[in-house]
């Protein structure tokens, strides 16, 4: 199983751009890179998922660089609503997420 | 629309008590999970299924036993609670199509004394 760092933790202010960056060295052929946020008390949402190259969607841009060994998470502008908890997953969902797992995550503050 | 739903939202249980946790989604989504999740450990696969009538194991299954008898239906028992068990527990569904979402449940907090 693909095995992904993150960091811990990040503050940022408010209305400041936020990248958090997951490894995955051992990202195999079929893997996607999926995000998720969880907030207190809630189970984790799906943000964005990608393969390679650069996702955006009205949430986040997720970049992935040609040897897909990490990838960045992006939020734009971010206000006190999107302190959470963000995951990086690595696997192939394909056909269930049974062999997908979630780390830690990284604890973002935003701070006003 | 409901997505994803468990009950009991919160529960104590002594030592050696058994309780059903019940999670139901109305998405018609093939895939069900139960994690848990424990402070400073992520969350952790107790047992999934594929499908109607399948059930198997993931990282974490001793001390939990589940059935998929209806499709929108996943049981997760405790046959006899432990202290270690004591931990907050989500259910997630995604769909059989590749590169799918999970969609998550709210959570049962469950407390073993």
């Amino acid at each position: 199983l693909a095995k992904t760092t993150q960091p811990i933790s990040m503050d940022s202010y408010e209305g400041q751009e936020v990248n958090i960056t997951c490894s995955h060295n051992n990202i195999a052929t079929n893997d996607y890179i999926t995000w998720y946020q969880q907030f207190p008390s809630q189970g984790p949402r799906f943000i964005i998922q990608g393969y390679k190259t650069k996702v955006t969607n009205e949430v986040a841009s997720l970049f992935i660089p040609a040897d897909r060994k990490s990838s960045t998470l992006s939020l734009p502008r971010v206000s006190l609503s999107d302190t959470a908890v963000y995951y990086c997953l690595v696997g192939d969902s394909g056909g269930g997420y049974q062999k997908v797992t979630f780390g830690i995550g990284t604890k973002l503050q935003v701070i006003p | 629309n409901a997505g994803v739903t468990q009950t009991p939202k919160f529960r104590v249980l002594k030592t050696g008590q058994s309780m059903t946790l019940l999670c139901a989604q109305d998405m018609n989504h093939e895939y069900m999970y139960w994690y848990r999740q424990d402070p400073g450990m992520g969350l952790r696969l107790i047992h999934y299924s594929v499908g109607e009538g399948t059930t198997a194991k993931g990282e974490v299954p001793d001390g939990y036993n589940v059935s998929r008898l209806k499709k929108q239906n996943f049981l997760l028992g405790l046959e006899s609670a432990a202290p270690s068990q004591t931990s907050v527990y989500f259910c997630a569904s995604s769909p059989s199509a590749n590169t799918g979402e999970l969609f998550f449940g709210e959570g049962s907090r469950l407390t073993v004394l």
